[in-house]
C-alpha cells in the first residue's frame, strides 16, 4: 500500500529551528516534493528531493534518504510567518501522480 | 509566472444539484490534477489527466467526473452532488511528470 506519515503538529519559538520528519512507503518513487500552505491558501512548492543528500535554500533544507524511505524538512531561524501546514508528497504513480502526507501543522510562538 | 485559476472561490451548492468546477492554466502544461481536502484527511486526488481527452482515476473517484477538451481546461462534474461532497477542491498543474505541481486558489463547496 501506500502510505505518508508525518507529525500532525509541532510548536517552535520564533528564531529556533524545527524539523519536520516525513516517512513513507510506496509502490514507485520519483522524487518527494515538500509544500507550505497557509491556513485557507493553496499550496506553494517549497522543495524537491530525488536523490540522497541535503538540498538547501535559504532558511529551508530538505534532506532525502531513500533506502530508510526518510525525509525532513529543516527551517532555521523561524519567523512567525513560518506558521503553516506542511505537507510532505511523494511522486509515486507513472504519470506524475503525487501522494501526500496528511500535513504537519507548525505553530511559531514569540 | 504560472497561474493556475478556478472558477470560483466558495460555492454553496443543494443535494442533487449538477456542480461544475473549472480549472484554467495558463503555462501549456500536460498534466492537471483535482483533489480535495478535507481535515484530518489531508490532500486526495480524485481524478487526473496527461494529455487533452485523457483521464485517470485518482484515489477516490466515486461521485465525479472530469473533462480535458482544451490542454489549459480541465473541469471537474459532480453529477449530483451529496453532502459528503462538502469539500476544499484544489485544482493543479505541472509540465511533466517529474516537476513540482502548482495550485490554484481552491473552491470551497458546500453541499446543502
Amino acid at each position: 500500500g501506500q502510505n505518508i506519515d508525518q507529525p500532525t503538529e509541532m510548536t517552535a519559538t520564533e528564531g529556533a529551528i524545527v524539523q519536520i520528519n516525513c516517512t513513507y512507503q510506496t509502490s514507485g518513487f520519483n522524487g518527494l516534493f515538500w509544500y507550505q500552505q497557509h491556513a485557507g491558501e493553496a499550496p506553494t512548492f517549497l522543495s524537491y528531493n530525488v536523490l540522497d543528500g541535503l538540498e538547501e535554500k535559504g532558511r529551508f533544507s530538505s534532506f532525502l534518504s531513500r533506502s530508510k524511505g526518510y525525509s525532513y524538512l529543516l527551517l532555521k531561524e523561524l519567523q512567525m510567518k513560518d506558521s503553516a501546514s506542511y505537507l510532505c508528497a511523494v511522486n509515486g504513480g507513472s504519470q506524475g501522480n503525487l501522494i501526500f502526507g496528511k500535513g504537519t501543522k507548525l505553530s511559531v510562538k514569540p | 509566472d504560472v497561474k493556475v485559476t478556478q472558477s470560483s472561490r466558495y460555492l454553496v451548492k443543494r443535494t442533487g444539484e449538477k456542480v461544475f468546477l473549472e480549472c484554467v492554466q495558463d503555462m501549456d502544461h500536460e498534466n492537471m490534477f483535482w483533489y480535495r481536502q478535507d481535515p484530518g484527511l489531508g490532500l486526495r486526488l480524485i481524478y487526473f489527466s496527461y494529455d487533452v481527452k485523457m483521464k485517470e482515476k485518482g484515489d477516490i473517484p466515486e461521485g465525479y467526473s472530469v473533462s480535458r477538451e482544451k490542454k489549459e481546461r480541465f473541469s471537474l462534474i459532480l453529477e449530483s452532488a451529496s453532502t459528503n461532497q462538502t469539500s476544499m477542491y484544489l485544482c493543479a498543474s505541472s509540465l511533466n511528470s517529474a516537476d513540482e505541481q502548482f495550485f490554484g486558489p481552491g473552491t470551497r463547496l458546500t453541499v446543502l
